[in-house]
């Protein structure tokens, strides 16, 4: 069981807004930044929010974070097929003194 | 342009000892707030994270994987080594290295590792 709460699955048509949110407790996402990756099939995770609601260059701006209390969300705007992929909350867990990861959201592109 | 690679065994017997390194390039582990930390993935499943070093020579581990995990840095061959010990199926997982300066990024291509006997 992951420490984080991510949805299994989110889907949307092309164009679509969609939201997939990301639960913790004040040891991990209520006191420290939240983290999205990106896992293209087959590939390694990519950074795609830092500090909550940073881009990275090269990151499209339809890709945004945002952070409430003990819960964070990633919104994916104007949905494109090549946004198919499982996407990853992280944060630093005070608690545990290390690195805690959510169980991943596919995102599915009807 | 920052590069990480992982190598080692693809196949190991259940109780052996997984060694894996992590070959980078674009940045230096003798840099102040820069460190190289160890995710783990099985098939189909969650990231899972295992370990990190920073410049200083500290290093963090998965409480739950703690006794298990050793963590090393060769900075002069711009090397890290992660090595677990008692290895089970349950391990079999495909292994990523990345570079971390607050977060995790980039990160390698990852390496698959089979515990079987």
């Amino acid at each position: 069981q992951s420490v984080l709460t991510q949805p299994p699955s989110a889907s949307g048509t092309p164009g679509q807004r969609v939201t997939i949110s990301c639960s913790g407790n004040s040891s991990n996402i209520g006191g420290n930044y939240v983290y999205w990756y990106q896992q293209l099939p087959g590939t390694a995770p990519k950074l795609l929010i830092y500090r909550n609601n940073q881009r990275p260059s090269g990151v499209p701006d339809r890709f945004s974070g945002s952070k409430s209390g003990t819960s964070a969300s990633l919104a994916i705007s104007g949905l494109r097929s090549e946004d198919e992929a499982d996407y990853y909350c992280a944060a630093w867990d005070d608690s545990l003194s290390g690195w805690v990861f959510g169980g991943g959201t596919k995102l599915t592109v009807l | 342009q920052i590069t990480l690679k992982e190598s080692g065994p693809t196949l190991v017997k259940p109780t052996q000892t997984l060694s894996l390194t992590c070959t980078f390039s674009g940045f230096s582990l003798s840099t102040s707030g820069v460190g190289v930390g160890w995710i783990r993935q099985p098939p189909g499943k969650a990231l899972e994270w295992l370990a990190l070093i920073y410049w200083d020579d500290n290093k963090r581990y998965s409480p739950s994987l703690k006794s298990r995990l050793t963590i090393t840095k060769d900075t002069s061959k711009n090397q890290v080594v992660l090595t677990m010990t008692n290895m089970d199926p349950v391990d079999t997982a495909t292994y990523y290295c990345a570079r971390s300066s607050g977060w995790f990024d980039p990160w390698g291509q990852g390496t698959l590792v089979t515990v079987s006997s």
